[in-house]
């Protein structure tokens, strides 16, 4: 499809395990960004990637999380040690040019991670 | 620090009419302002961008304000339809890099 891909769409872990959750752009997308959605509440910012480059991870919570896009495209974030308050959806969003503010981000359906 | 407020409680509209939903925010000055629609167990879907110098952005059977003075958006949904049901989020932007989002307003149109 032509939209933005995330796998998996379900992860369930136990606590202390790492994680990997990977997303697919859509293609020729310079930016891409990562956030995090609690149950009612609305997609809190993670990080930022303009190409490879990682240019805002100010909104990742803890040294646990880690996230890369090493070749420009497919990005994939990495939650290590997981604790119980990582349970959220995970969403990841791209779009075409290099600033956010007056472009459309193009969401995927997201990863629904729980911690047991 | 940057605050977002939406309505906190549902919204329920009877079909056909004309659902409002407001958006204020708080210590930031965005020079744009995007609205999403975001369904069950789904992404987050763009619906419409304003800028600080517009006053109103009109598409389909959406409109959209952005009053700079009073720091608030105002989302239309006119003749409302039982599809129009889902959660909507205001994202006030100001950073070329980040999008701070809303918690959302859910809506339910009844038939």
């Amino acid at each position: 499809g032509a939209g933005v891909s995330q796998s998996p769409r379900y992860k369930v872990a136990k606590r202390g395990q790492d994680v990997a959750l990977r997303c697919d752009p859509i293609s020729g997308h310079v930016s891409l960004f990562w956030y995090q959605q609690a149950l009612g509440q609305g997609p809190e910012f993670l990080t930022y990637f303009q190409n490879e480059a990682q240019l805002d991870k100010s909104g990742l919570p803890s040294d646990r999380f880690f996230a890369e896009r090493p070749e420009g495209s497919v990005s994939t974030l990495k939650i290590q040690r997981t604790q119980q308050e990582d349970s959220a959806v995970y969403l990841c969003a791209s779009s075409l040019a290099g600033t956010v503010n007056r472009q459309p981000q193009h969401f995927g359906d997201g990863t629904r991670l729980s911690i047991l | 620090s940057q605050k977002i407020e939406q309505n906190s409680e549902a919204l329920n509209i009877q079909e056909g009419k004309t659902a409002t939903l407001t958006c204020n925010y708080t210590n930031y000055s965005p020079a744009y302002l995007q609205w999403y629609r975001q369904d069950p167990g789904r992404g987050p879907v763009f619906l419409l961008l304003i800028r600080e110098n517009e006053k109103e952005k009109r598409k389909e059977r959406l409109k959209v304000t952005f009053d700079t003075t009073l720091k608030q958006s105002l989302f239309h949904i006119t003749a409302s339809q039982p599809a129009d049901s889902a959660t909507y989020l205001c994202a006030p932007v100001s950073s070329a890099s980040k999008i701070i989002f809303g918690s959302g307003t859910r809506l339910s149109i009844r038939p």
